[in-house]
């Protein structure tokens, strides 16, 4: 079965930290993997989309990796700011058009 | 980037009456578009996919009456949730892959309360 996790499913930092958020597949077969970013009550904002022969996608203060041997993608961070409190999705697609597989999410929130 | 534009972003009905979500690509053709739905503090799950000019594919466990699903042109998507129930109370979003950028794009959400 095709699933992906998200840890930690919280995290509270102090502004100016850099952090790192997870995401780990179980089927490495993938096509690509999205970052997204959801403030409450919104839709999905992408962030980064990272294909499948990409190893990371760099975008402002965001950088997102890729190992699919080992199935796993990282968000970072860096110097974080009240403005990234939101939760934080990864999702993970296997082919071109079809649907996406999401982790539960990592809801952030960066202390003023 | 691709914009959907997803409409109303909430609405509150009374129970079994209808309610139609409108989710519309601009700028850009959607042969699919996929339906979502949401609870408090949860992830995304894939309700259906919308099929232009064909019939949607539904997931397991959605009830194919009580969801209809019509992608009636190459820009227009709805979802009727049909004799609404207080259980029917979630928020629904939509997404169309981004032809320009791969990856897909999300509608803003419809928070749906049935009262």
């Amino acid at each position: 079965k095709q699933e992906v996790t998200q840890i930690p499913a919280a995290l509270s930092v102090p502004e100016g930290e850099n952090l790192v958020l997870n995401c780990s597949f179980t089927d490495s077969a993938i096509y690509n993997l999205q970052w997204f970013r959801q403030d409450p009550g919104k839709g999905l904002t992408s962030l980064l989309l990272i294909q499948s022969s990409q190893r990371e996608q760099t975008s402002g203060r965001l950088n997102a990796s890729l190992d699919k041997s080992s199935g796993r993608s990282t968000l970072y961070i860096a110097a974080s700011q009240p403005g990234d409190s939101a939760t934080y999705l990864c999702a993970v697609n296997y082919n071109q058009g079809g649907k996406l597989i999401f982790g539960q999410g990592t809801e952030l929130s960066v202390k003023p | 980037g691709a914009v959907v534009s997803q409409h109303p972003s909430w609405v509150i009905c009374k129970s079994g009456t209808s309610v139609k979500i409108e989710c519309r690509s601009l700028d850009f053709q959607a042969t699919t578009m996929f339906w979502y739905r949401q609870f408090p503090k949860q992830s995304l799950m894939l309700m259906a996919t919308s099929n232009e000019g064909s019939k949607a594919t539904y997931e397991q466990g959605v009830e194919k009456d009580k969801f209809l699903i019509n992608h009636a042109s190459l820009t227009l998507s709805t979802l009727t949730v049909t004799s609404a129930h207080p259980e029917d109370s979630s928020f629904y979003i939509c997404s169309a892959r981004d032809p320009g950028r791969g990856g897909y794009t999300f509608g803003s959400g419809t928070r749906l309360t049935v009262v």
